[in-house]
């Protein structure tokens, strides 16, 4: 089946700007993921939807980032007031629920490069 | 902050040889899995071991997974151009969080 979609593939924006990235999940997932990477860096955990709710946005690094996920399929990330720090490869994922102290497979979308000139 | 880091940071090798890549994490993990991303783009999953679990086998890949050390390997076997990525070790602790080293650049010449 389909995997993991991500809109833009790339965005470009100018600083203060807002920005919304769309990521659709694999279908039948129910957890759903974003990651934030830096150039040359690792992936860096921003928050988790199990279903439509977020249990966990203790990633988001500023309260210019929010998350929202309805009818527990897509998902958007918003940045709002853009600043150049902000530019960096944002990666979803999905998996199917977490069992226990089972960690799901995560497989992962294509991410959006966002540049903020 | 990153659990993982991955040794070395880059890796240049002939095709056919084997790669080898190392992992090392701090805390206790539920199970370790290895990614490949090609391009700066997706992650692709590659493997994954549980903290039960010695060593895996999955193609050309082998993983081990030392939990005393905590630390785990890589092996690419018979190395090909198309192997040519970073490859990233992610750990979960007592969560679904994975946490990302900063991955490895392997280069295969052909």
């Amino acid at each position: 089946g389909a995997g993991v979609s991500q809109s833009p593939s790339n965005k470009v924006t100018e600083k203060g700007k807002d920005v919304e990235l769309r990521c659709d999940p694999i279908s039948g997932h129910t957890a759903l993921y974003w990651y934030r990477q830096s150039l040359g860096q690792g992936l860096e955990f921003l928050i988790y939807f199990q279903g439509n709710s977020a249990p966990d946005k203790s990633g988001l690094p500023s309260d210019r980032f929010s998350a929202e996920r309805t009818g527990g399929s897509v998902s958007t990330l918003t940045i709002q007031r853009t600043q150049q720090e902000d530019s960096a490869v944002y990666l979803c994922a999905s998996s199917l629920p977490p069992s226990g102290s089972d960690q799901e497979t995560q497989y992962f979308g294509p991410g959006t490069r966002l540049l903020v000139l | 902050s990153q659990q993982g880091e991955e040794d070395p940071q880059a890796l240049s090798i002939q095709e056919g040889e084997n790669a080898t890549m190392n992992c090392s994490y701090k805390t206790s993990i539920n199970n370790l899995q290895w990614y490949r991303q090609n391009s700066g783009r997706g992650l692709v999953h590659l493997i994954l071991i549980r903290s039960n679990e010695r060593e895996k086998h999955s193609g050309r890949l082998r993983v081990t997974l030392d939990t005393s050390k905590k630390s785990s390997s890589l092996l690419i076997t018979a190395s090909r151009a198309a192997d040519t990525a970073s490859y990233f070790c992610a750990t979960d602790g007592n969560d679904y969080k994975l946490s990302f080293g900063a991955g490895t650049t392997v280069t295969v010449r052909a």
